[in-house]
């Protein structure tokens, strides 16, 4: 089975804050995603990284940063908290080319900040 | 960023009713994919589509590849309760296959009254 783990689903931090979100994948993919997921919003792609050391901005990446050293590990960074950082943050990882790309996704983590 | 236009955007159903929900874009996908989120969980693949016109079942699921490529829908038939959630389309595409980057829809809201 395909197995995305993020490290926390429930996090509340201070603002100001470092926060870590990690997340790994079994599943040998070369593709990791970070979105989050707010109300009325749907789904918005911050980072996404298609291979070890390889990152692109997404659609709102003002405000965080990412890493990845190991193919499957991609953890997503907020340097300093804010409180309209306080979201749902979804990690999903995916098979590189050809048609048919699907997403797997973890089953994400609820942060607030305060 | 670039985001699918999804709907309805909220259905409220009796139980045993058949559901439809859509998605459009101007833009020409080359996979469309469907997904259903349940409250507090990462978004779960449903069904993929792969080929224009590609008209493809999951139990009582149905999705079709539109045949402009520019669209897709998902059928539920039979509503249950446990149908509840919401569901997202997502589509790749043309020329994205490399990152596999998606776009997606802004969701459905799915309530069933038993």
């Amino acid at each position: 089975d395909v197995k995305v783990t993020q490290s926390s689903r429930y996090l509340v931090k201070r603002t100001g804050e470092k926060v870590f979100l990690e997340c790994v994948q079994d599943m040998d993919h070369e593709n990791m995603f970070w979105y989050r997921q707010d109300p009325g919003l749907g789904l918005r792609l911050i980072y996404f990284s298609y291979d070890v050391k390889m990152k692109e901005k997404g659609d709102i990446p003002e405000g965080y940063s990412v890493s990845r050293e190991k193919k499957e590990r991609f953890s997503l960074i907020l340097e300093s908290a804010s409180t309209n950082q306080t979201s749902m943050y979804l990690c999903a990882s995916s098979h590189s080319g050809g048609l048919g790309n699907t997403i797997y996704f973890g089953e994400g983590s609820w942060l607030t900040v305060v | 960023g670039q985001q699918l236009n999804q709907s309805p955007q909220s259905m409220f159903i009796q139980e045993g009713e058949d559901v439809s929900m859509n998605c459009t874009s101007s833009s020409i996908f080359n996979t469309w994919l469907w997904y259903k989120q349940d409250p507090g969980e990462g978004p779960v693949l449903l069904i993929a589509l792969y080929k224009a016109g590609e008209l493809t079942s999951n139990g009582r699921l149905t999705a079709q590849f539109g045949i402009t490529r520019k669209d897709s829908f998902l059928n539920i038939s039979a509503s249950i309760p446990s149908d509840v959630g919401i569901y997202f389309c997502a589509g790749q595409l043309r020329g994205s296959s490399n990152t596999g980057k998606l776009i997606f829809g802004q969701g459905t809201t799915l309530q069933v009254k038993p």
